[in-house]
């Protein structure tokens, strides 16, 4: 098993609908999780950060953390064209400051 | 600004041709790690580093060196590269504890 999974994707929605990104990981000590987005052929860009269970807002992001599960989610609510890019999963160890990157899911928004 | 900066941007090279890429961060970042990334294969990392003078293999070393002499700095080596490190390689860093890693703009690294 993958330490950190998420489904390739593509994930194609309309414009103004709600984009939801999954991530599992198998290390039960992870303590930190991050998403990134990346836009092709450039670097790859925090937008969340979560670290206790429950949601986290910031504007039209919503990350979820369910350490029970191993799961983590990210929700985008009235995506925009501009949302289209890969979206990256990462997961941290302990206070390490390591981390460990998913492939990453594709996202696709629809004008 | 706060950033972390490679050079070059892009590189062609020939195989067997030793070659250095050059990452620095101005933000006193304790971790800094080096990953390449790959069609279909996501971002993998080659090395990491948690301070000055202690580094550690990631998931694909071979072919590559790193050193950590000065905080801000930590460079990647290839010293033979061949075709199979063309690849998309970025820096990384990170204040550690609860922080993600900042990335660099990337480095196009082409060996024919």
């Amino acid at each position: 098993q993958k330490e950190v999974e998420q489904n390739s994707g593509p994930l194609s929605v309309p414009e103004g609908a709600i984009a939801s990104l999954n991530c599992t990981y198998s290390d039960r000590g992870s303590q930190s999780f991050f998403w990134y987005r990346q836009y092709s052929g450039k670097s790859p860009e925090l937008i969340m950060s979560i670290y206790s269970n429950g949601d986290k807002e910031d504007g039209r992001f919503t990350a979820q953390l369910n350490k029970a599960s191993q799961y983590v989610s990210l929700l985008i609510r009235d995506s925009q064209p501009s949302d289209s890019a890969t979206y990256l999963c990462a997961v941290r160890r302990g206070s390490q400051g390591n981390l460990i990157f998913g492939k990453g899911t594709k996202l696709s928004v629809k004008p | 600004e706060a950033q972390v900066t490679q050079n070059p941007r892009y590189l062609i090279t020939v195989t067997g041709k030793k070659l250095t890429v050059t990452c620095s961060q101005n933000m006193n970042h304790e971790y800094m790690s080096w990953y390449r990334q790959d069609p279909g294969l996501g971002l993998r990392q080659i090395y990491y580093s948690m301070n000055v003078e202690v580094t550690d293999k990631g998931d694909v070393p071979e072919g590559y060196k790193v050193s950590r002499k000065e905080k801000r700095n930590f460079p990647l080596i290839l010293e033979s590269p061949s075709p199979n490190q063309t690849s998309l390689y970025f820096c990384a860093s990170s204040s550690g504890g609860v922080g993600g890693y900042t990335f660099g703009s990337g480095t196009r690294l082409t060996v024919v």
